[in-house]
């Protein structure tokens, strides 16, 4: 019963350094996808996978790379991190199964990540 | 674009006292209305959700009904236990069409329920 699992859970980062986030999915979801929650912003995306082989830019992907390893994996990586990337990062996924838009959405734990 | 508004919080609340959080939205055609709910320390979790105008999503005593007329989804529950204290988010997923999976949030409402 695992859902979305996404590693590490904590992270302290100098700025300048890279790192990955990992995350995994064991629903069989087709689209997957990374937010980051700051105080007061609600969860803005910064990037999604529609399905395995794509990725597409969200709101904020200023700083960020991703990869969709395989259908299950969503790797988001920081390549020199700058204290404004210091946040809560939310691995998720969904299922896409019509042009219907009522699929819900499914998170991780989250990632607290901070860059000093 | 799409855009979800949400009341501003913190809201505090004695236990069993009515709750109501506004959320009223912005975007074309018809999407599809969600609540999430984070607890401290948590990721999200789905609470409910309405697909269609005058859709009621229930679920643990929550409720909110789709109301096209005034493009809102506004959660209530009848009678809040201290449990229910975490931070409540209101979101949307378009129609159809390229993005229609993907969720606009609003910016989060927190909920303190007090013995």
């Amino acid at each position: 019963n695992a859902g979305v699992t996404q590693t590490p859970k904590f992270q302290v980062l100098k700025t300048g350094q890279s790192m990955t986030l990992q995350c995994a999915q064991d629903m069989n979801h087709n689209s997957m996808y990374w937010y980051r929650q700051d105080p007061g912003m609600g969860l803005r995306l910064i990037y999604y996978s529609a399905s395995e082989g794509t990725t597409d830019k969200g709101e904020v992907p200023n700083g960020y790379n991703v990869s969709r390893l395989n259908k299950r994996e969503f790797s988001l990586r920081l390549e020199s991190a700058a204290p404004s990337q210091t946040s809560v990062y939310f691995c998720a996924s969904s299922a896409k199964d019509s042009a219907h838009s009522g699929n819900t959405i499914y998170f991780g734990e989250g990632s607290w990540l901070t860059v000093v | 674009g799409d855009s979800v508004t949400q009341m501003e919080g913190p809201v505090t609340l004695s236990e069993e006292a009515f709750l109501t959080i506004n959320c009223t939205y912005t975007a074309t055609g018809y999407p599809s209305l969600f609540w999430y709910v984070q607890y401290p320390g948590e990721g999200l979790q789905l609470l409910l959700k309405a697909t269609k105008a005058d859709d009621k999503g229930s679920n643990k005593g929550f409720e909110a009904t789709y109301r096209k007329e005034t493009t809102s989804f506004h959660l209530e529950k009848g009678s809040v236990q201290v449990s229910d204290s975490a931070v409540y988010f209101c979101a949307l997923t378009p129609y159809s069409g390229a993005g229609s999976y993907q969720l606009t949030f609003g910016k989060g409402t927190k909920l303190s329920v007090i013995p």
